[in-house]
């Protein structure tokens, strides 16, 4: 199997707060991980890409020192939202990639998603 | 700028009746294309994929078509059930540089299954 968790699944945060997303795969290995912003009715925006051991490469506009990203472990990768505000209350959903090489490499799992809202 | 774009943004069927759901993409480099299916307050599902060396592959129920000429993109469902209401996205794998990749989705389309 290939099950990625997410956790919490709904936050509500005061403006201003910070919030932290966890993203586990539970059952395989991903050195590669990745967090999307879905806005109501419209398309999965990829924000950044995580790997292991290293700085996550951020898609173009989206704020690295707002949406701090830690790939600690093979299988954890958490995003923090800081001073969140409304305009970020979104629907954050995370992937795993399963492999490193080949086909694999293409295979990304996802989260069920957290709905973050932003008072 | 290079995008996946969908024909048809709602799409209602009856139940039994089979579904055809279309995708446009600009960027010929990308080499393999997924299908996934979204369900309210839900992660992304994968239904079926296909590389860029392929024009058709099939599944249960579901045949995704590939036509690079067009850069045209299709995800066929067939005798469609009241559970495949959804939305359905198509999604373009591209190189992020050396051996990543990244997905670029298109802008989904709702299926409505009318029993």
């Amino acid at each position: 199997g290939a099950v990625v968790s997410q956790h919490p699944s709904r936050v509500i945060c005061k403006s201003g707060t910070s919030v932290k997303i966890e993203c586990r795969s539970l059952d395989f290995q991903a050195t590669t991980m990745f967090w999307y912003r879905q806005f109501p009715k419209q398309s999965l925006m990829l924000m950044a890409t995580s790997n292991e051991g290293s700085k996550a490469t951020y898609e173009q506009g989206v704020e690295k020192d707002k949406f701090l990203i830690n790939h600690a472990s093979l299988t954890l990768s958490t995003l923090t939202v800081t001073s969140a505000h409304p305009e970020d209350s979104s629907f954050y959903i995370c992937s795993a990639q399963k492999g490193t090489s080949g086909r694999s490499s293409y295979e990304q799992y996802f989260g069920p998603g957290t709905r973050l809202t932003v008072t | 700028g290079e995008s996946v774009g969908l024909h048809l943004p709602t799409l209602s069927v009856q139940e039994g009746d089979n579904s055809i759901i279309n995708c446009a993409y600009s960027n010929s480099a990308s080499d393999y294309f997924i299908w996934y299916k979204q369900e309210s307050g839900k992660g992304p599902q994968f239904i079926i994929d296909i590389r860029s060396n392929m024009d058709k592959r099939q599944g249960q129920r579901v045949t995704v078509l590939l036509n690079k000429t067009v850069k045209h993109l299709s995800l066929q469902i067939a005798a469609t059930q009241p559970g495949d209401s959804a939305v359905y996205f198509c999604a373009e794998n591209m190189s992020s540089g050396g051996s990543n990749y990244k997905l670029t989705f298109g802008k989904g389309t709702l299926l409505t299954v009318n029993p």
